[in-house]
């Protein structure tokens, strides 16, 4: 069964600095992976998502992820924060064999940025 | 195109009181589902559907049940309350190998 670890239940930072959201999962398939935003008092957003091709994904806002294969990761990144980053992330994955996503999703990392 | 809808936003039960939550999405999704999001659990599946008139459970299915009788509604029905079901629920929507699109969730409270 696919199981994903948020290690890190809350982040805090400073603004500009840099920050990881770490991310492992475990699957014995090819996988799908997610990372999705939640601003507070909202639903999810997609943030980034590795389906195949190159491992390092990008997002519109400046975060990038890398699929570990070997190491089973999928850990989030960005050079610099902005206090507008402040939210919960959380990371998803899905068995990519079949059209129909079933996602398992982390426990979720707060990330808490300040001026 | 509003996206995922979800009514009501909020809701306050008394233990035993039924009720239903609507999810509609206008993208012509075949597949919906229904999540529940507590604190430093993620979010768990409780039902999904994986297109009109078909249902299933996820992983946390008890005390729901589901309907799906239009292909862009999704219903959540809880038939007797208890206090373990105070959660905020999203609803999603999907279509073949994309992400999900997620509503804005409905924060139930069971008193």
């Amino acid at each position: 069964a696919q199981s994903v670890t948020q290690l890190d239940s809350q982040v805090p930072v400073f603004e500009e600095a840099p920050v990881e959201l770490r991310c492992n999962y475990s699957s014995s398939v090819s996988v799908y992976l997610f990372w999705y935003v939640q601003y507070p008092n909202q639903g999810l957003q997609l943030l980034l998502k590795y389906l195949s091709g190159s491992t390092l994904v990008e997002s519109i806002n400046g975060f990038e992820a890398e699929f570990n294969k070997s190491q089973t990761s999928f850990h989030l990144r960005k050079p610099s924060v902005h206090i507008s980053d402040t939210a919960e992330y959380f990371c998803a994955v899905s068995e990519g064999n079949t059209g129909f996503q079933k996602l398992v999703f982390g426990t979720g990392t707060r990330l808490l940025v300040s001026p | 195109n509003a996206g995922v809808t979800q009514t009501p936003k909020f809701r306050v039960l008394k233990t035993g009181q039924s009720m239903t939550l609507l999810c509609a999405q206008d993208m012509n999704h075949e597949y919906m589902y229904w999540y529940r999001q507590d604190p430093g659990m993620g979010l768990r599946l409780i039902h999904y559907s994986v297109g009109e008139g078909t249902t299933a459970k996820g992983e946390v299915p008890d005390g729901y049940n589901v309907s799906r009788l239009k292909k862009q509604n999704f219903l959540l029905g809880l038939e007797s309350a208890a206090p373990s079901q105070t959660s905020v629920y999203f609803c999603a929507s999907a279509t073949g190998f994309s992400e999900q699109y997620f509503g804005p969730g409905t924060r139930l409270t069971v008193t």
